[in-house]
């Protein structure tokens, strides 16, 4: 079952904050997130692994919940290199692991 | 050097030919996989091959074979191509059972059938 993402869209000032969150119907066993800028790959940026984790590096961070049903993406004052679209991806465990994305948010920072 | 390489990088073609894509990781990962992304940039999974074996296959049309001759290489071959197939292709390669580790992808295939 694929993902749900929100907001679909969302468009920043530089130096603005903004949360992209995404929702499974069930627990999950790893979130990823990732990033895509136009007529690129998906760019791996981290995984979360155990409910109430938090990680992050530099000023985009990340945290998957207790029940291990949603993640939410954190990016904070926010600069150009940040636009792109946003996808988190979910593994539900077992042998192939298989990584569903999601519904994809993007994120548009203007000067 | 290139982590995960795709070619070709675009591929115009016309309805009923049957093309291929060719995928290779230098990364030393035991899995790759094929993603296709629609005009909407959902991202499917379509196969998936741990150590030259196919683990993962999506419900997608049997015109679609995936085959993997070692596993640095992937390839894609697309028979009797229709319209609806136009989309770009994402390879990709990680290690399936190793924590903490995302997915590498290659730099996409843009399918065009006309």
């Amino acid at each position: 079952q694929q993902p749900v993402q929100s907001p679909q869209a969302v468009i920043l000032r530089e130096g603005e904050d903004a949360v992209i969150n995404c929702s499974s119907s069930k627990a999950l066993y790893s979130v990823h997130w990732y990033r895509q800028k136009h007529g690129e790959a998906p760019v791996f940026l981290m995984i979360l692994l155990k409910g109430g984790e938090q990680k992050g590096h530099d000023k985009i961070s990340a945290s998957f919940n207790e029940k291990k049903q949603q993640s939410s993406l954190y990016l904070t004052a926010s600069q150009l290199s940040y636009s792109g679209t946003y996808f988190c991806g979910t593994e539900g465990g077992g042998a192939t692991n298989k990584l569903i994305f999601g519904t994809g948010t993007l994120l548009a920072v203007q000067p | 050097d290139t982590a995960v390489s795709q070619t070709p990088k675009y591929l115009v073609t016309q309805m009923g030919n049957d093309k291929s894509i060719k995928c290779e990781q230098n990364l030393g990962h035991d899995t790759m996989y094929w993603y296709k992304q629609d005009s909407k940039k959902f991202l499917k999974i379509m196969f998936s091959y741990n150590n030259k074996e196919l683990i993962i296959n999506e419900t997608v049309p049997n015109r679609f074979s995936p085959k993997s001759p070692d596993k640095a290489h992937l390839n894609l071959h697309i028979n009797s191509l229709e319209l609806g197939d136009s989309a770009v292709y994402f390879c990709a390669s990680s290690h399936l059972v190793q924590q903490n580790y995302g997915y590498t992808f290659g730099s996409g295939t843009r399918l065009t059938v006309v």
